[in-house]
């Protein structure tokens, strides 16, 4: 157990549907990574929140929304979706924002769209 | 692109033989680091290597790493079937986030 968590597990909606999905970093990590694994793109870098600001940002669609709250918790929203949208999105954690830093991941979203 | 890309994509092999997977990148690094895993869950850290050091071991793991060539190898000694899982690098070149390959599967045979 990676001290990551992340909600829900799994989730089945519609194009052109929104849905959020959310992350607890653990204990006393105060980075956010966001990354979406799909089997044509692989491993995506979405975007990255630290101590509740945006820090870097990667392949991030317009579509897509990030925020970091004050308890550190993040949420990624996705509108609009589209079938591409299919994948696995995980949330993964660090200490600070140093881009070497090992990262620890969540066990992931699996999103459908139907 | 990927920045790095993993060879071979898949690779089999029978219990207690080792299993070497190979990863080459695209621009100077400060570190990369190997992930593993397993089918549809999250990934777990192996092991980092920084950019002046060449080899590192942890276990039955050993990592080189040859920034000369831009690549690296991570060797698994006496391979068990619960090695079955992905391999991904990762590496770190202190503009973002890790970036990672495209990952090689493992499939260890009892």
């Amino acid at each position: 157990d990676s001290g990551v968590t992340q909600t829900p597990k799994h989730l089945i909606t519609a194009t052109g549907q929104r849905v959020t999905l959310r992350c607890s970093p653990r204990s006393g990590d105060l980075s956010v990574y966001w990354y979406q694994q799909s089997l044509d793109q692989g491993l995506q870098f979405l975007i990255q929140y630290y101590n509740g600001e945006e820090r870097a940002k990667g392949n991030i669609l317009e579509r897509f929304s990030a925020q970091q709250f004050p308890d550190l918790h993040s949420e990624l929203n996705l509108s609009s979706l589209e079938l591409g949208d299919s994948a696995l999105y995980f949330c993964a954690s660090s200490p600070d924002f140093r881009p070497g830093n090992t990262i620890y991941f969540g066990e992931g979203s699996w999103l459908t769209v139907v | 692109s990927q920045q790095g890309e993993e060879d071979p994509q898949a690779l089999s092999i029978q219990e207690g033989e080792n299993a070497t997977m190979n990863c080459s990148y695209k621009t100077s690094i400060n570190n990369l680091q190997w992930y593993r895993q397993n089918s549809g869950r999250g990934l777990v850290h192996l092991i980092l290597i920084r950019s002046n050091e060449r080899e590192k071991h942890s276990g039955r793991l050993r990592v080189t790493l040859d920034t000369s060539k831009k690549s690296s190898s991570l060797l698994i000694t006496a391979s068990r079937a619960a090695d079955t899982a992905s391999y991904f690098c990762a590496t770190d070149t202190g503009r973002r986030a890790l970036t990672f390959g495209s990952g090689t599967r493992l499939q260890v045979q009892p």
